[in-house]
Formats: C-alpha cells, structure tokens, sequence
C-alpha cells in the first residue's frame, strides 16, 4: 500500500521567513513525487515534481529515500504563497495524496 | 485547448437522487480519475480510467460508477445520493508519461440534503 503522509495541518509563517512543509511517503517501490498547491477555491495546480529538480516560484523539493521525505521548501516566504499544498506519491499508476498543509503568510 | 473541463460547477441533490458528473478532457490524455475532497482528509481516489473501455476502482469508490466509452469523457455517477457524499469532486487526466503529473479540472460542489 501507498500512503502520503502531511504532519502539520496548518503552518502560519512570517513574510520573509523560510518555509518548510513536511512530507514523508510509504511505498515498496521507486516512488514519483509531486507538491501540488490549491489557491483559495481553486484547481490544484502541480508545483514541482521531483524527477525533474526544478525550482517553481522559489520553492524546491528534495526526495530523500533513506528518511522517505519530499519536504518543500522555499527561503523567503512571500504573502501570495499562502494556499493549500499537497504532497502526492504515484505508484501503481495512481496518485495518492496526503491530507494537505494550509500554509498561512503573515504580513 | 481547454485542458480539464467539468460539470457543473455547483450542485444540490435530495438523499437517494442520482446524478452525473460530466468530465472532459481535450488534451488526448489516456489516464483519467476521480476524486473527492474533504477538510481534514484531502484528496482520495474515487476511481480511475487507464484507457478507454478500462475502469477500476479507487480508494472510496462505494455508491459512484464510471465508465469511459471514449478517451476524452468520464462521467461519474452517483447511484442514490446520501449526505456523506457531500463534497468538492476533482476530475483529473494525465499522459501515459507520469512525469507531467495530473492536470485537474476546476471541480463541482456537491451538497447532499
């Protein structure tokens, strides 16, 4: 079985601090990891996906698989991150996600 | 291209009503799915298409039905509405390729009375 699991349902950060939204995953096999983020009553959008090492809108993702983490992470934290972000592992050929962090930037 | 379409937007239904949610997608996408979201348990699998003609269950997949005769369409129905069904249902559809991730639809609110 696949699990995503998101410790902190909510996280409240300054404007300018660093962010970090945890992330750790249970999967038998070589796991595929995305952060998708929700703006407020919106669609999720993909954020980062970790094969590809990239850096979107100052946030980066490491995937460690000796502590099975997919943390996010950004230096700054700016007003307009606030939203909803969730950590989601592919297997079997579906997406499983975990239960969302509500991340909240405060002025 | 409008990527992810979904109908409607809003929805209120009686307990035991049915009713179709209407997913298309427009990108040729093979792999599409269903979910529900719910505070405090984000986003679980109803249940998902590999192809045309191909369906299989998800995580939470009692009182819904799929199908999918064709590669753009996935509706999802709902037998005999009950208000734990009451939700926000995202439909999502992606590549064979896994690295683009899923792109999602703009989801229907279902209230169940």
């Amino acid at each position: 079985a696949q699990r995503v699991t998101q410790p902190e349902k909510l996280l409240s950060v300054f404007k300018g601090a660093p962010v970090e939204l945890k992330c750790n995953y249970s999967y038998s096999g070589s796991p595929e990891l995305f952060w998708y983020v929700q703006y407020s009553r919106q669609r999720l959008q993909l954020l980062l996906r970790h094969i590809s090492r990239e850096s979107i809108k100052g946030f980066t993702a490491d995937l460690n698989k000796g502590e099975t983490s997919f943390h996010l992470k950004k230096p700054f934290a700016q007003e307009e991150d606030s939203a909803m972000y969730y950590c989601a592992l592919m297997g079997n050929e579906k997406l499983t996600f975990g239960t969302g962090t509500r991340l909240t930037i405060i002025p | 291209n409008a990527g992810v379409t979904q109908t409607p937007k809003f929805q209120v239904l009686k307990t035991g009503q049915s009713m179709t949610l209407q997913c298309a997608q427009d990108m040729n996408h093979e792999y599409m799915s269903w979910y529900r979201q719910d505070p405090g348990m984000g986003l679980r699998l109803i249940h998902y298409s590999v192809g045309a003609g191909i369906t299989d269950q998800g995580e939470v997949p009692n009182g819904y039905n799929v199908s999918r005769s064709t590669t753009e369409d996935f509706p999802l129905r709902l037998l005999s509405a009950a208000p734990s069904q009451t939700s926000v249902y995202f439909c999502a559809s992606r590549t064979i390729t896994r690295r683009n991730g899923y792109t999602f639809g703009s989801g229907t609110r279902l209230t169940v009375v």
